[in-house]
This record gives C-alpha cells, sequence and structure tokens, in this order.
C-alpha cells in the first residue's frame, strides 16, 4: 500500500484569506493524482486529475500543481470562502488500472 | 439525474451474519469500486470491478465479496469473517477503470455491529 501524506491535517482560516495545502506520494510508478473535495454529509467530488509532471490545474478560485519526480502536488485556494468548507484529498494511482489509494485529507474551515 | 445509489444510509449487522450493501448507477460507467472508512484512515479500497462480470481484490478484501453481473450494479457483502465490520463504505464509479478518469461516489452506508 502507497504511502501518501497531506498536510495540514486541519486548517482554519478567515474568508478570503488564500491558502494552500499539500500531498506527497512516492514517486515510483506514478501514473495519475487525483484530488477530491468531501463537504459534510455530501459525497465525495472530484476536482482534478493531474497526469503530467509540471501540470497545473484551475477550477474558478482552486488550482493545483504536480511534481511527478520529487513526488507532492499542491492544492490552491484563493480568497477561501465559507462554503469551500470540506476535507480535501488526494490520492495518487500507480499502474493504468484505476487503483486509488488516499491519503487521511486535510480538513478545511472557513469562517466569517 | 444521473448518479450513483448506495442503500441502505445505516445498516446494523449482528455477529455472525453476512450483509450485502447496495450500489446501483445509471451514469453508463464500466467500473465500479468499493471502499471503506475508518476514523483517522484515508479511504481504502476494497473492491473494484473494470467491466462486467470482472472483479479485482483492492487493499483489504479480506471478508468480502462481490459480483458483478449487470453494469449499472456492484453490490458488496460483508460476511461474518470480516472481524472488525463497522465502517462507512463507500460506492464509486468511473467511466473506465483507467487511472486517469476522475470517479463519482455515492452517498455512502455506515454500518454498525449490534
Amino acid at each position: 500500500i502507497l504511502n501518501v501524506e497531506q498536510s495540514p491535517q486541519s486548517l482554519h482560516v478567515q474568508e478570503g484569506d488564500s491558502t494552500n495545502f499539500t500531498c506527497s506520494f512516492p514517486s515510483s510508478n506514478f501514473y495519475a493524482l487525483h484530488w477530491y473535495r468531501w463537504e459534510t454529509a455530501k459525497s465525495p467530488e472530484a476536482l482534478f486529475v493531474m497526469t503530467l509532471n509540471g501540470d497545473e490545474k484551475k477550477k474558478g478560485r482552486i488550482s493545483a500543481t504536480l511534481n511527478t519526480k520529487e513526488g507532492y502536488s499542491y492544492l490552491y485556494i484563493k480568497g477561501s470562502q465559507p462554503e469551500d468548507s470540506a476535507t480535501y484529498l488526494c490520492a495518487p494511482n500507480t499502474g493504468t488500472a484505476s487503483k486509488l489509494t488516499f491519503g487521511t485529507g486535510t480538513r478545511l474551515q472557513v469562517t466569517l | 439525474d444521473g448518479g450513483i445509489t448506495q442503500s441502505p444510509k445505516y445498516l446494523f449487522r449482528k455477529e455472525g451474519q453476512n450483509v450485502t450493501l447496495s450500489c446501483e448507477q445509471n451514469l453508463n460507467h464500466d467500473a465500479m469500486y468499493w471502499y471503506r472508512q475508518d476514523p483517522g484512515q484515508g479511504l481504502r479500497l476494497i473492491y473494484y470491478s473494470q467491466i462486467v462480470n470482472d472483479f479485482q481484490k483492492g487493499d483489504i478484501a479480506e471478508g468480502y465479496s462481490v459480483s458483478r453481473e449487470k453494469k449499472e450494479s456492484f453490490p458488496l457483502t460483508v460476511t461474518s469473517a470480516q472481524k472488525n465490520p463497522t465502517a462507512f463504505y463507500l460506492c464509486a464509479s468511473s467511466i473506465s477503470g483507467v487511472g486517469n478518469q476522475p470517479q463519482h461516489f455515492g452517498d455512502g452506508t455506515r454500518l454498525s455491529i449490534l
């Protein structure tokens, strides 16, 4: 089983703050890196799937970067809003089959 | 609306009983997955199926069984051999079983032991 680490474990920011989280994973046999957002009482929702070293993806105020050589990805949220409050999960995939290994997540709380 | 339906939302099992968790999708996805979540741990893969009539063990398959007789259905049976079945179970699907496809999740089933 892959060792996937996410930091910080939790984060509490004020509305309007920008923030970022880290996902670290083994760089060998890398195929893809998934990011999901999991709001309380809802199901996890896919944010990004990244495959190329140096890749950067953006969805509204959320963006992510990928470094496959050193085995890490950053997720950025610009101008956090209360609706961004959720747990953010990363999951690398080694090999072509979709067999994800999830990190424990970063829990973000955004207050007014 | 297209999506994934898991039932029931809450399930209670007596010691020694087998129970089956339902997962149905109308997204026309080829691949389906079962995960388990325990407090303080990431989602762990139990079983996955890349196509009808085929499935593979994930990282924690012991004590579980699955079937994939129809494209839209992937039921998970928690057998009496699973010594610690109390957990939150999530079902997911993706267009194909290739690793660069995002997964779509159901709302989950919480299983507890009476």
